[in-house]
C-alpha cells in the first residue's frame, strides 16, 4: 500500500502561490493521485486529481513528474479562505481497491 | 448537487451502550466508506462497502461493524461503545471511473461528519 509524505504545516500570505508537496516512493503502476481539502467541522472536499504529467482546473494545478514518486498541488494566488489542510492521496487499485489512505494532511495558514 | 448526510452531528454515548451512525447518499454511488479522524493521525477508513451488503475491513475495523441493506445507506454499529471511540466519524461515497487505459479512480464526496463522545 503506498503511504504518502507531507509536510505537517506551512504558511503563505495573500495573493502568493502555493506549491504543497507530497512524496509517495511506493506507488503503484495504476494508482491515481488525489488531493483534497478540508475546512475545520467538515468534511474533506475533493480538489484535484490525475495519473501523469499535470492537470489543471479551475481551483488548482496538479504536477506529478515522469517517475509519479512524488506530486506537487499548486495553489494559484491563495487567499484567506484557503486556509484549510490538504490531503494527498494515492490509489487504490483494483488489487488493494478498499485501501484509502488519507495520511496527516498539510496545514496550511494563509496570513493578510 | 451531491449530498451525503449523517444522521447527527454531535453525539454523546455511554460507555457500553450499542451505537448507530447513519449515512445516506443520493448520488446512486456504489461505494460507501467510513472513516474516523483523530488529531494527528488523519483520516483512517474503518469499513468499505461496494455494493449492497457487501463490505471489507478498512484500516481499524475492531469494535466496529456496518450494514448496508440499500445502496443509499450505510451503517457503522458500535456494539459497545469505549473511549477510545470518542473521535469525529466521516461517511463518504464514490463512483469508481475508468479511464482510457483501464486505470480506476474515485473521487470520494463526504459527509459533514458526527463528532461522537463516549464518556
Amino acid at each position: 500500500l503506498a503511504k504518502t509524505t507531507q509536510p505537517i504545516s506551512m504558511d503563505s500570505y495573500e495573493g502568493q502561490e502555493v506549491n504543497i508537496t507530497c512524496s509517495h516512493n511506493n506507488i503503484a503502476t495504476n494508482d491515481y493521485i488525489t488531493w483534497y481539502q478540508q475546512f475545520p467541522s467538515q468534511g474533506p472536499r475533493f480538489i484535484i486529481q490525475g495519473y501523469k504529467t499535470k492537470v489543471t482546473n479551475e481551483v488548482a494545478s496538479l504536477f506529478i513528474p515522469a517517475d509519479r514518486k512524488s506530486s506537487t498541488l499548486s495553489l494559484p494566488r491563495v487567499s484567506l479562505s484557503d486556509t484549510a489542510v490538504y490531503y494527498c492521496l494515492v490509489g487504490p487499485n483494483l488489487y488493494n481497491f478498499n485501501k484509502f489512505y488519507f495520511g496527516s494532511g498539510t496545514k496550511l495558514n494563509v496570513k493578510p | 448537487d451531491v449530498k451525503v448526510t449523517q444522521s447527527s452531528r454531535y453525539l454523546v454515548k455511554r460507555t457500553g451502550e450499542k451505537v448507530f451512525l447513519e449515512c445516506v447518499q443520493d448520488m446512486d454511488h456504489e461505494n460507501m466508506f467510513w472513516y474516523r479522524q483523530d488529531p494527528g493521525l488523519g483520516l483512517r477508513l474503518i469499513y468499505f462497502s461496494y455494493d449492497v451488503k457487501m463490505k471489507e475491513k478498512g484500516d481499524i475495523p475492531e469494535g466496529y461493524s456496518v450494514s448496508r441493506e440499500k445502496k443509499e445507506r450505510f451503517s457503522l454499529i458500535l456494539e459497545s461503545a469505549s473511549t477510545n471511540q470518542t473521535s469525529m466519524y466521516l461517511c463518504a461515497s464514490s463512483n469508481r471511473q475508468w479511464d482510457p487505459s483501464g486505470r480506476a479512480s474515485y473521487e470520494q464526496y463526504f459527509g459533514p461528519g458526527t463528532r461522537l463522545t463516549v464518556t
